[in-house]
């Protein structure tokens, strides 16, 4: 079983809509969440992080969090073409020790 | 403040040949980790320090690949010899901590090194 899943897409969106991103866990224990943007042929950027139940909020993004349900999610409002990219999800584990795993990504393409 | 440095930011080589990487994290991270990312795919964990102790190198192909950061502060991921499906960009990334919850757990990359084995 993966320990951090994400639907590969592409996420096609219009212009203007909300995106929505969602990624599932396998660890109950883990306690930091995070949320990276990743351009194609560049490296991963962070843009959310997240650590208790409930929402965050940081301009048109949206971080969501349900430890109950081992799920985070990633709303971003007003999409924009330059939001195309690829979105990773990535959640500090406890193994045998804490350690920062990544889901395979989804691809969002905003349509102008 | 600086970023996370890698080089060389390109690499080619013929298989079985060695090849070394190069990561400073961003200064006072005292957790260093070295991701190997597939076109295609997430980052996936190769091997995680803390200073100059390993955390987890459970995904590492010991065989041929090893790393070390023997001050606790720059980082070196060596291959030999180098196979076919070891084309891939090697990412560095550092935060400050590791485990628990707040910022100081975020953790920021580097430009990453393309490696093509041919």
């Amino acid at each position: 079983q993966k320990e951090v899943e994400q639907n590969s897409g592409p996420l096609s969106v219009p212009e203007g809509a909300i995106a929505s991103l969602n990624c599932t866990y396998s660890d109950r224990g883990s306690q930091s969440f995070f949320w990276y943007r990743q351009y194609s042929g560049k490296s991963p950027e962070l843009i959310m992080s997240i650590y208790s139940n409930g929402d965050k909020e940081d301009g048109r993004f949206t971080a969501q969090l349900n430890k109950a349900s081992q799920y985070v999610s990633l709303l971003i409002r007003d999409s924009q073409p330059s939001d195309s990219a690829t979105y990773l999800c990535a959640v500090n584990m406890m193994d045998s020790s804490y350690k920062l795993i990544f889901g395979s990504g989804t691809r969002l393409l905003v349509r102008p | 403040e600086a970023g996370v440095a890698q080089s060389p930011r390109y690499k080619i080589i013929e298989k079985r040949q060695s090849v070394a990487f190069w990561c400073n994290p961003i200064s006072g991270h005292a957790t260093l980790y070295w991701y190997q990312q597939i076109l295609g795919q997430g980052p996936k964990l190769l091997i995680q320090f803390q200073n100059n102790g390993v955390v987890d190198d459970s995904q590492l192909p010991k065989d041929r690949f090893s790393a070390e950061r023997l001050k606790g502060v720059d980082s070196t991921l060596k291959i030999q010899p180098a196979k076919l499906e070891d084309s891939a960009v090697y990412l560095c990334a550092s935060s400050l901590l590791y485990g628990g919850t707040g910022r100081n757990t975020e953790a920021f990359f580097g430009q990453g090194t393309r490696l093509t084995v041919v």
